[in-house]
């Protein structure tokens, strides 16, 4: 079936250092793989996404590449402010667009 | 365009109270879908529409009941609330059912039931 694992937290940095969020995937065929962030309270919001392999998804800073070989799908960002403090979902989505999400992974900046 | 609205907001049942969870969108979707989120488990799909007219369960829908009631709405009913529904109700839309669109989320509904 679908799933995804990614990086256990919480998670937290001071600014500017470097961020990686680790995600893995297992699916049959070509999944589209999408990061999405949730503010507190609010809900949540597309951050990036990649529908191939090899595919670099990067929005504010952030990226993440589609690595079909790994079944990888790393959140990187490499200065982190204190706005960027929010949880993160790694998620896939196969055939009917029905996203299948990790755990969440949340973040907390310290000046 | 407000994107996806959800209310109320924040609700608290009692045990075997039933109430209805209220979506619209105003993107001109085709497709939506109710989530659960609860801690530690990520978001969970309950309920989806493809389309005006159709609706299908998806990973958890034992306890829900959900209407497409045109393009723009899409409800969540509980009929018969329990504990275990306790959770942050997520509702969402996209453009179509191909995998590689996005879908947007509403802001959530936080139930207590009690």
């Amino acid at each position: 079936g679908n799933s995804v694992t990614q990086m256990e937290g919480p998670v937290t940095l001071s600014e500017e250092a470097f961020l990686t969020i680790n995600c893995t995937y297992t699916a049959t065929g070509y999944p589209s793989l999408f990061w999405y962030v949730q503010y507190p309270g609010e809900g949540l919001q597309l951050l990036l996404k990649a529908t191939k392999a090899d595919d670099k998804g990067s929005n504010k800073g952030f990226e993440a590449t589609y690595r079909k070989e790994t079944t990888s799908f790393h959140l990187e960002k490499g200065s982190v402010q204190v706005s960027d403090s929010a949880v993160y979902f790694c998620a896939l989505s196969h055939g009917a667009n029905n996203l299948f999400f990790g755990t969440g992974t949340r973040l907390t900046v310290i000046p | 365009n407000a994107g996806v609205t959800q209310t109320p907001k924040f609700q608290v049942l009692k045990t075997g109270q039933s109430m209805t969870l209220q979506c619209a969108q105003d993107m001109n979707h085709n497709s939506m879908y109710w989530y659960r989120q609860d801690p530690g488990m990520g978001l969970r799909l309950i309920y989806y529409s493809a389309s005006e007219g159709t609706t299908d369960k998806g990973e958890v829908p034992n306890g829900y009941n959900v209407s497409r009631l045109n393009k723009r709405e899409f409800s969540l009913r509980l009929e018969s609330a329990a504990p275990s529904q306790t959770s942050v109700y997520f509702c969402a839309s996209s453009g179509n059912r191909d995998s590689t669109d996005t879908q947007y989320f509403g802001p959530g509904t936080r139930l207590t039931v009690l």
